[in-house]
């Protein structure tokens, strides 16, 4: 069991917005704002979408947005497209160069 | 561009040694702390531990302290990580990744790297 909670997966169709859920404790998500998003396509490596819970590495669209609230963080994905296909995992700091993970979630446009 | 290439698949026996290893590129290697993170077959991702190569300060979760060694050499601009004594267990793929400067997310990833140990 991963120490975060994501679900295993969500669908949206084509132009629609999904939003993923990461929901960890105050010694993690809540006690720091230091979570990230990754997409991950099997056999690559995991791609940032987003760090310091809401901030875009160069190169990433404003259609990938995070926030977070308590002990829960959030991706949302804006004008879903068919490569947006992928695995979706987020990563918590959790003090003393600790990082904890999800347990990835299955993203299928329809 | 930043890039982190990682060493490809390994197929060992119990009991063998292994290095495997993480190039940065497209960075000042040296001012960035490279960690490593693995994942077993349908399991979740798992945080082992952290480098900073320009001086090897070194941090381990307590769960690898003394299962893995985590190494660097600035020289060029390689991280690695070995294990001294492979066990089945350690089947498993693992990715490099680095910590974003002056802040504790962590950004870019390796492709990871298989490695299956069976006799």
């Amino acid at each position: 069991q991963s120490a975060l909670t994501q679900p295993r997966s969500v669908s949206g169709s084509p132009g629609q917005s999904v939003t993923i859920s990461c929901t960890g404790t105050s010694s993690d998500v809540g006690g720091y704002n230091y979570v990230s998003w990754y997409q991950h396509h099997p056999g690559k490596a995991p791609k940032v979408l987003i760090y310091d819970v809401n901030k875009w590495p160069s190169g990433v669209p404003d259609r990938f947005s995070g926030s977070k609230s308590g002990n829960t963080a959030s991706l949302t994905i804006s004008g879903l497209q068919a490569e947006d296909e992928a695995e979706y995992y987020c990563c918590s700091f959790a003090g003393t160069y600790t990082w904890v993970f999800g347990g990835g979630t299955k993203l299928t446009v329809l | 561009e930043v890039l982190l290439v990682q060493s490809g698949a390994e197929v060992k026996k119990p009991g063998e040694s292994l290095k495997i290893s993480c190039e940065g590129s497209g960075y000042t290697f040296t001012s960035f702390w490279i960690g490593w993170v693995r994942q077993m077959p349908g399991k979740g991702l798992e945080w082992m531990g952290i480098i900073y190569p320009g001086d090897s300060d070194t941090r381990y979760s307590p769960s690898f302290q003394g299962q893995v060694t985590i190494s660097a050499d600035k020289s060029i601009n390689t991280a690695y990580l070995r294990w001294s004594n492979l066990k089945a267990s350690d089947t498993a793929i693992y990715y490099c990744a680095r910590r974003v400067g002056g802040s504790w997310s962590i950004d870019y990833w390796g492709q990871g790297t298989l490695v299956t140990v069976s006799s």
